[in-house]
């Protein structure tokens, strides 16, 4: 019984392409987040929604749009792949949204390769 | 600009001594700091956090000690164990739920 999953696991595909990743969480959170881990493994946010309400936006090229239908789903949606989007992408959700104090549980990951 | 740093990416261990996993950072005005555990091919699992106003936060094997006067905190495992093999994350809480990570320091317990 997953609590934070994300589809698919493995994503390859060519530089110009658009693509999409799904996250969808179980646990009743109101705020999501999605976070890149790059070559040399750091893990930055890059999104996160209370709510179904943007909250935090780090400077990420607009070409990645996230996509919130429902408090329960976050998707990521990247346009016009470059290779440097390649990268491991994860999605997280936490109870507490706005507070400092912030466990966040995270999904398996997305590895993304843009060939 | 990285604002929480590990500065060994990897620590061996013999099994049944104490790991300790170290984590600087620059910002005094963090609040909480948190600990992740990550094995291959999944997400980060949290571990233990400690609040800014406390010095330490012991949870079984686990205990975190926080410095605030040298902005540097530690993570020890006592006793490790081989399953306790895996890359662990130090991460700072801000307002608005971000977290800032560190780097990670890949931690092997050799039995």
């Amino acid at each position: 019984d997953t609590a934070v999953s994300q589809t698919p696991k493995y994503l390859v595909t060519q530089m110009g392409n658009d693509k999409s990743i799904k996250c969808e969480q179980n646990l009743g959170h109101d705020t999501m987040y999605w976070y890149k881990q790059d070559s040399k493994k750091f893990l930055k946010i890059m999104f996160s929604y209370n709510n179904k309400e943007l909250i935090i936006n780090e400077t990420v090229p607009n070409r990645f749009s996230p996509k919130s239908p429902d408090k329960a789903h976050l998707n990521l949606h990247i346009n016009s792949l470059e290779l440097g989007d390649s990268a491991v992408y994860f999605c997280a959700s936490s109870p507490q949204p706005g507070t400092t104090y912030n466990e966040q549980f995270f999904g398996p990951g997305t590895r993304l390769t843009v060939l | 600009d990285q604002q929480v740093k590990q500065n060994s990416p990897s620590l061996s261990v013999q099994e049944g001594r104490i790991s300790i996993l170290n984590c600087d950072y620059t910002n005094s005005m963090f609040d909480y700091f948190l600990w992740y555990k990550k094995y291959p091919a999944e997400g980060p699992t949290f571990l233990i956090s400690i609040s800014s106003i406390k010095d330490k936060n012991e949870d079984g094997r686990f205990t975190v000690f926080l410095n605030k006067s040298a902005k540097h905190l530690s993570l020890h495992i006592v006793p490790s164990q081989p399953g306790d093999s895996a890359v662990y994350f130090c991460a700072a809480s801000v307002e608005g739920g971000k977290l800032i990570f560190g780097q990670g320091t890949e931690l092997s317990v050799k039995p």
